[in-house]
């Protein structure tokens, strides 16, 4: 069974302080890599995805996210953070198989302060 | 735009009452799931279905149940409720791997959540 490790449960950043949140996984294949965010009183929507190609993948509102396949890991960068990218942010990983269920890190609470 | 709808945003229930928490997607999707989300502890994965009738447990099926007699239509049902699942519940849905017409599969839609507080 897969599993993912997001490294910092809270973070506290001022605006346009530069933004990079850990995200390792384990498991044995290949697999589809996700960051989710969930704004407050918000939906958990899709920040950006790995499926394959280019490892360094482009999201919405400025994210991108590295996959380095090397160490498992698929870390979350913003140059420069905003009061309103306060939230929280969770990894996930689907096997590329099977039902390609999606296993979550715990979160990390991210608090930008103006 | 995917809809992904879940029936009550806010339910309080009582030990031992028998609860339904119903979910409609609105996107031909085959895969649906419930999770629940708590506090440190991320989304943790209860069920999930990938066809009508069809059910697969997650993590954490302890205490639940589900049903799926329509394509749409993904319910979870806590038999007899008890405090320990007092959280939020989260559904989603999907395509399954490889039949979305775009980039889209594998990626979940989720809905709004429903809290629940069990007395």
């Amino acid at each position: 069974a897969q599993s993912v490790s997001q490294h910092n449960h809270h973070v506290i950043l001022s605006e346009a302080a530069s933004l990079e949140l850990g995200c390792n996984y384990s498991y044995g294949g290949t697999v589809n890599l996700f960051w989710y965010v969930q704004y407050p009183g918000q939906h958990l929507q899709l920040l950006l995805k790995y499926f394959s190609g280019d490892p360094l993948v482009k999201g919405i509102k400025g994210f991108e996210a590295e996959f380095i396949k090397s160490k498992f890991s698929f870390n979350l960068r913003k140059p420069s953070v905003q009061w309103s990218d306060t939230a929280e942010y969770f990894c996930a990983v689907s096997p590329n198989s099977g039902y390609s269920t999606l296993t979550f890190g715990k979160g990390t609470m991210l608090l930008v302060s103006p | 735009d995917v809809k992904v709808t879940q029936s009550s945003r806010y339910l309080v229930k009582r030990t031992g009452e028998k609860v339904f928490l119903e979910c409609v997607q609105d996107m031909d999707h085959e895969n649906m799931f419930w999770y629940r989300q708590d506090p440190g502890l991320g989304l943790r994965l209860i069920y999930f279905s990938y066809d009508v009738k069809m059910k697969e447990k997650g993590d954490i099926p302890e205490g639940y149940s589900v049903s799926r007699e329509k394509k749409e239509r993904f319910s979870l049902i806590l038999e007899s409720a008890s405090t320990n699942q007092t959280s939020m519940y989260l559904c989603a849905s999907s395509f399954p791997m490889g039949l979305a017409l775009d980039s889209s599969t594998d990626t979940q839609y989720f809905g709004p959540g429903t809290r629940l507080t069990v007395l």
